[in-house]
């Protein structure tokens, strides 16, 4: 079956402790990325990868960090994660000719 | 950046009667899709038109999409009580798969 997957689904974590959520795609997909959904903003993204190795900012990377080391992961990193970062996660992924992007099903972060 | 505007914010409606979402967007696009989130889950794609497309259908899903007025709509009709979830249009501008979304619909269908 296609699919994004990402974990954790949930996660509660302190002020300044590194975590990274892990999102994997198993449709050879070139082109993945991250958004954060917060009520009033919709979908922003965060970073995306055009192929291996290959990142770059969005529109809201301050804070995160990823990597592309082979093409079907792309981690996303909070280095040290502040309160402003609890957010809903999504990654996705897609061909990068104009066709649909597939979703995982979400990280629920919450930063105490 | 929100490149989309949708219309309206929030919207509730019996079960039967037909559902209708606005979209606007302000830069020229190679595509536009909807998609479909239920309560705190992934985003699910509906439909895609091209900006060389007018109109598009997929079972109860009408799309249109007027380049001239920068605008899209999404009609549900016969809706159900399961099509209940936040409707989000996205354009893509490029080659690079990027999505730029719209602040979404939120679509309550009372049974």
């Amino acid at each position: 079956e296609a699919q994004v997957t990402q974990n954790p689904r949930y996660l509660i974590t302190v002020t300044g402790k590194k975590l990274t959520v892990t999102c994997s795609q198993n449709m050879n997909h070139e082109y993945m990325s991250w958004y954060r959904q917060d009520p009033g903003l919709g979908l922003r993204q965060i970073y995306y990868s055009m192929n291996v190795e290959v990142t770059d900012k969005g529109d809201v990377p301050e804070g995160y960090k990823v990597s592309r080391k082979e093409k079907r992961n792309f981690p996303l990193i909070l280095e040290s994660p502040s309160p402003n970062q609890t957010s809903l996660y999504f990654c996705a992924s897609s061909f990068p000719d104009r066709r649909e992007a597939f979703f995982g099903q979400g990280t629920r972060l919450t930063v105490v | 950046s929100q490149q989309g505007e949708e219309d309206p914010q929030a919207l509730s409606i019996q079960e039967g009667e037909n559902a209708t979402m606005n979209c606007s967007y302000k830069t020229s696009i190679n595509n536009l899709q909807w998609y479909r989130q239920n309560s705190g889950r992934g985003l699910v794609h509906l439909i895609l038109i091209r900006s060389n497309e007018r109109e598009k259908h997929s079972g109860r899903l009408r799309v249109t999409l007027d380049t001239s007025k920068k605008s899209s709509s999404l009609l549900i009709t016969a809706s159900r009580a399961a099509d209940t979830a936040s409707y989000f249009c996205a354009t893509s501008s490029s080659n690079t798969g990027k999505l730029i979304f719209g602040q979404g619909t939120t679509l309550q269908v009372k049974p």
